[in-house]
């Protein structure tokens, strides 16, 4: 089963920053956070991943809370070409061959 | 490299009728992974090898679903006497080991 709760639904303006909220409150110490996307009909995409610290890359920055049992995808610019089913995942790396289990994901819609 | 490939895109076949689908992973991905996904819910996981060696099933890999990676390159999936249920999409991703898995296109199967 998913370890992790995100919201259903989410809705932003063009240009300004998405916060993509997930809750993984029964997270290990040797367990990642990861996020995926997917946009309509496509496989999904690797965004960025973290264990403890806040990670950034080219797409997007990851907040991961101090306790770890949160964190925060952050799109800084969205585009329309961001809307997408965007999936928190905690992996297992050691064990479960990096298997990843999704949720339902979050619907992210990007307005005009 | 162009990534994972799915082969065919599409299928649409008989109930009844056996299929069988093909991925070639990203060269020298050791790991490779199959994933289900109906409409509206995330992937679910299916199998996963390690080289040639089928580490992981599902249970909802039942016995008409049959994998293999016989040179622990690309992979076979099989589904015999296809029911409507197994209506899905179905991803093929691949990875290095503790590295983020790439996911192809995947193939759209519809039992008719």
């Amino acid at each position: 089963d998913a370890k992790t709760t995100q919201p259903p639904s989410m809705d932003c303006a063009e240009g300004r920053a998405a916060n993509l909220p997930c809750n993984h409150s029964t997270i290990s110490g040797n367990e990642y956070v990861y996020w995926y996307r997917q946009i309509h009909s496509q496989g999904p995409q690797y965004i960025i991943h973290g264990l403890k610290n806040n990670e950034t890359n080219e797409m997007a920055s990851l907040i991961i809370t101090e306790d770890r049992k949160s964190s925060t995808l952050i799109l800084p610019h969205a585009t329309l070409r961001d809307t997408a089913v965007y999936y928190c995942i905690v992996r297992v790396e050691y064990n479960q061959g990096g298997k990843l289990i999704f949720g339902q994901g979050t619907e992210l819609s990007v307005k005009p | 490299d162009t990534g994972v490939s799915q082969d065919p895109r599409h299928k649409i076949t008989k109930r009844g009728q056996n299929v069988t689908f093909r991925c070639d992973p990203i060269s020298e991905h050791n790991r490779l992974y199959w994933y289900r996904q109906t409409l509206g819910q995330g992937p679910e996981f299916l199998t996963y090898f390690q080289n040639e060696a089928q580490l992981e099933k599902s249970r909802l890999l039942s016995d008409r679903f049959s994998a293999e990676r016989p040179k622990g390159s690309f992979s076979t999936l099989e589904i015999q006497r296809t029911e409507q249920g197994d209506s899905a999409m179905y991803l093929c991703a691949s990875s290095p080991p503790y590295d983020e898995a790439f996911f192809g296109q995947g193939t759209r199967l519809t039992v008719v």
